[in-house]
């Protein structure tokens, strides 16, 4: 069982609300990332991070934001939810230095905009 | 388009039966992974293989790489009902950039 969780998991709110879904890892990781996947479907990277301080976007265009303050915590936030970001959003971390190296996945947080 | 593609899209068997997945990909790579999602959760790693290595064991599962023609197998023997899920290949790319991408996915469905 991978350490890394993700809250809510489950989060269901009305267009225009701030959210903030949050990530944290206890492995001492230093890459994270986020990626969104809608149900059945593929996933797709959304932001990604090499360390405190470093945060990069992914393949997918996202009007979410992303902050590394703390190599243990990897928040997502949305600033103006929209139904069509409705989603499931999965976190995930990896040692950094060996390519291609492991990725260990939270649970996710599907979100539901109203 | 997407690095990796698996087919099939969608599988059915009966337990005890062997299940094959495969996975194409486009650009050389470094590694390709192997994960499986159960329904509305995360993904959890199942087993890696490197571009020099041809084939790899772990318990029930077989992968094979074969990188002339872009391609992996994921061998699941044996199959039981908990083996439901969705697989998914993912492919790190040669050239030192550490981005792993994932495929499109097979889902399995083992019916008691």
């Amino acid at each position: 069982e991978a350490d890394i969780y993700q809250t809510p998991r489950y989060l269901v709110i009305g267009t225009g609300k701030k959210i903030t879904l949050e990530c944290s890892q206890t492995m001492g990781h230093d890459k994270m990332y986020w990626y969104q996947q809608d149900p059945g479907m593929e996933l797709h990277l959304i932001h990604y991070s090499y360390g405190v301080n470093s945060t990069e976007k992914g393949d997918l265009s996202s009007e979410s934001t992303v902050s590394r303050i703390r190599t243990e915590h990897f928040p997502l936030t949305l600033e103006s939810a929209r139904p069509s970001h409705t989603s499931q959003y999965l976190c995930a971390s990896s040692d950094q230095g060996r390519l291609g190296d492991t990725q260990y996945f939270g649970p996710g947080t599907r979100l539901t905009v109203l | 388009s997407q690095q990796g593609e698996e087919d099939p899209q969608a599988l059915s068997i009966q337990e005890g039966e062997n299940a094959t997945m495969n996975c194409s990909y486009k650009t050389s790579i470094n590694n390709l992974q192997w994960y499986r999602q159960n329904s509305g959760r995360g993904l959890v790693h199942l087993i890696l293989i490197r571009s020099n290595e041809r084939e790899k064991h772990s318990g029930r599962l077989r992968v094979t790489l074969d990188t002339s023609k872009k391609s992996s197998s994921l061998l699941i023997t044996a199959s039981r009902a908990a083996d439901t899920a969705s697989y998914f290949c993912a492919t790190a790319l040669s050239g030192g950039y550490q981005k792993v991408t994932f495929g499109t996915g097979t889902k399995l469905q083992v019916i008691p």
